[in-house]
């Protein structure tokens, strides 16, 4: 169980647009950037966005960052089938002193 | 793109003590904070702590104080990390960590290791 709250799933068919939500509170994303990770299955997780919305070298556009509040949220547009995988929002949390990851979210491609 | 390289699989009988290394190709560890993070057989990540470019430093989560160990051998570039005390629920993949920027401890990890399988069980 995490302090930030991740659907376990989602899913979309090829060319459609997934967003994954984050929700945290005062003492995690309501003060501190939100990053988010990308693990592809048997492998290492990967930086996918950090900084709320800023993107490294290397991934793709169609992949956004926001946040708003207590709240972020992730977008894939146009949907592949190479993003299926799972994907964690993370956040410094000032009540716990703790670098904390959501749980997770599975996305499948249909 | 720097690669980091991580120590083989363990197996450990509970009780016992279990350390990981993590180097990277070239000296790309040397000015970076390295973080560690574990994930248990089906479940998320979880952070376990970091140490500082010069080993001087280190802050662990904690629920892992006073059990875990980070060092680093600055003239290898290779990063430790020691647990003891380890019980099944230690069982898990564990990964190092490298920050995106030099001397940063902004908690943004752009480049991680292949992860190293540690087994506990009697």
């Amino acid at each position: 169980q995490s302090v930030l709250t991740q659907p376990p799933s989602a899913s979309g068919t090829p060319g459609q647009r997934v967003s994954i939500s984050c929700s945290g509170s005062s003492s995690n994303i309501g003060s501190n950037t939100v990053n988010w990770y990308q693990q592809l299955p048997g492998t290492a997780p990967k930086l996918l966005m950090y900084g709320n919305d800023q993107r490294p070298s290397g991934v793709p556009d169609r992949f956004s960052g926001s946040k708003s509040g207590t709240s972020a949220s992730l977008a894939i547009s146009g949907l592949q089938s190479e993003d299926e995988a799972d994907y964690y929002c993370a956040a410094w949390d000032d009540s716990q002193h703790n670098y904390v990851f959501g749980i997770g979210t599975k996305v499948t491609v249909l | 793109q720097v690669h980091l390289v991580q120590s083989g699989a363990e197996v450990k009988k509970p009780g016992a003590s279990v350390r990981v290394s993590c180097k990277a190709s070239g000296n790309t560890l040397a000015t970076y904070y390295v973080h560690w993070v574990r994930q248990a057989p089906g479940q998320g990540l979880e952070w376990m702590g970091t140490i500082n470019p010069s080993g001087t430093y280190t802050r662990s989560a904690q629920r892992f104080q006073g059990r875990v160990t980070m060092t680093r051998d600055t003239s290898t570039s290779t990063v430790y990390m020691d647990i003891n005390s380890l019980t099944s629920e230690d069982t898990a993949v564990y990964y190092c960590a490298r920050e995106r920027v030099e001397y940063s401890s902004s908690f943004i990890f752009d480049a991680w290791g292949q992860g190293t399988l540690v087994t506990v069980s009697s």
